[in-house]
Parts: structure tokens; sequence; C-alpha cells
């Protein structure tokens, strides 16, 4: 089955530590997107990827970096720059960034939890 | 700039009842708009969109939304809720024309609780 993974499903950071969040996709998508979802805010959105080797920021990239080496994956890094980071992260793709009609298919999220 | 604004962040209905979900939108050329699906710890699902074709759009689950540009509005509804609709809802807005996906803009939800 075709479809986008996000692990781990819960994760758990510490003072001054970087995580990173993996999204991995196999429906030969072409662009990937990072949201970040607090309660009653909705979705922001953080850095999305058009290409491999390619992304931009989003609205909310302060604290946030990220990686495009394979079509297949985007992994977010919360750095320690990010000073709120407790947060729903979701991971999206869809078929050609240019098309704006194209939907955006999600991933189940991952939940980030500071110790 | 596209904007979106969901009217209620709670709407509580009886099951059999009607659902109706509010979003207005903002937008400075056409727009292609959306509504999603949250499931409690889930990412979100789309349940339907609206690209400039037929302005009243069907959907999944019973769903159907109207395009009405004189209202700026693409309200979400359904007939008779089921108890499996219980869940949060965004509507989305894409700006149309040369645009990238990337400039989607989601409103800040609407949960939606079914009473037996």
């Amino acid at each position: 089955d075709g479809g986008i993974t996000q692990s781990p499903k819960y994760l758990f950071r510490k003072e001054g530590q970087n995580v990173t969040l993996s999204c991995e996709q196999n429906l030969n998508h072409d662009a990937m997107y990072w949201y970040r979802q607090d309660p009653g805010q909705g979705l922001r959105l953080i850095y999305y990827s058009q290409i491999v080797n390619d992304f931009q920021k989003g609205d909310i990239a302060e604290g946030y970096s990220v990686s495009r080496e394979k079509k297949e994956s985007f992994p977010l890094t919360v750095t320690s720059a990010q000073k709120n980071p407790t947060a729903f992260y979701l991971c999206a793709s869809s078929i050609l960034a240019s098309a704006v009609q194209e939907t955006q298919y999600f991933g189940p999220g991952t939940r980030l939890l500071v110790l | 700039a596209q904007s979106v604004t969901q009217l209620g962040s709670h709407v509580s209905v009886s099951e059999g009842a009607l659902v109706l979900l509010r979003c207005n939108y903002s937008s400075s050329v056409p727009p292609y708009l959306f509504w999603y699906v949250q499931y409690p710890n889930q990412g979100l699902q789309l349940l339907l969109k609206y690209t400039s074709a037929a302005t009243l759009v069907k959907g999944i689950n019973g769903f159907e939304a109207e395009f009405k540009k004189s209202e700026t509005s693409f309200h979400l509804t359904k007939p008779s809720a089921h108890m499996s609709d219980a869940a949060e809802y965004f509507c989305a807005v894409s700006p149309g024309g040369l645009h990238n996906n990337n400039d989607m803009r989601f409103g800040a939800g609407t949960r939606l609780t079914v009473k037996p």
C-alpha cells in the first residue's frame, strides 16, 4: 500500500537536545511538506521541498532544519534553538508542488514533548 | 495572500441531525478549496476539494460542500450525523493561477461532537 509514514509516534526531547523526526513516502510524489499543529491554531508550514536537494522555508522555520537527499525521505530536525517545540508534527506530500489543485496527503504525525 | 476563517471552534450535534461546518475564505485570485478531517492523534484525510469545476462538491462519508463566490464561503454539510463523524475538520485554501502548493493555508479547525 502506498502512503506516508512518520516515526516515531511520540518523541521526548531534553533541554538543549536536537531531535530528528522521520518522514518517508512511497507515493512517488515530488513535493513534501512539514507542518506544525498547535491546539486552536490549525496547521502552520515549517519547510517544504519541491524536488530532491532543494527545500524552502515556510512561515515558522526558525529553530528547525530539513534535508531532502532522496525523493522518498524528508526528515525534520528540531534544534535546541526552537524554544517551544511541544506540538504535533505532520508531514505531507503532493504529486507536484506547481499544481495548486493537487491534494496534499498526510502522514499519521509525531507528537513531540519536552522533558 | 489568502486566508481561511472557520466559524465556531466547537460544534455539537445529535446523531441523525444535520451537520453544518462553516468556512469563509479570503483570496485575491480564484481559489482552490479543501476540507480535511482529522481523527484523534492521526494525520489529515481529504474529504473533498473544489477546483473551479462544479460549485457543489461531493466528498467521502456523505459530506458535501458548496462554493459560493458571492459569499466567499465553502461550508461543509452532511444531512445526517453519525457517531463516527466525531473528529476535527479543517478548511484550507490554495490560490489559483501560477502559484505553488506551498501557499496552502489552513483554518484553525472545528471540532465536531456527535451526541447519541
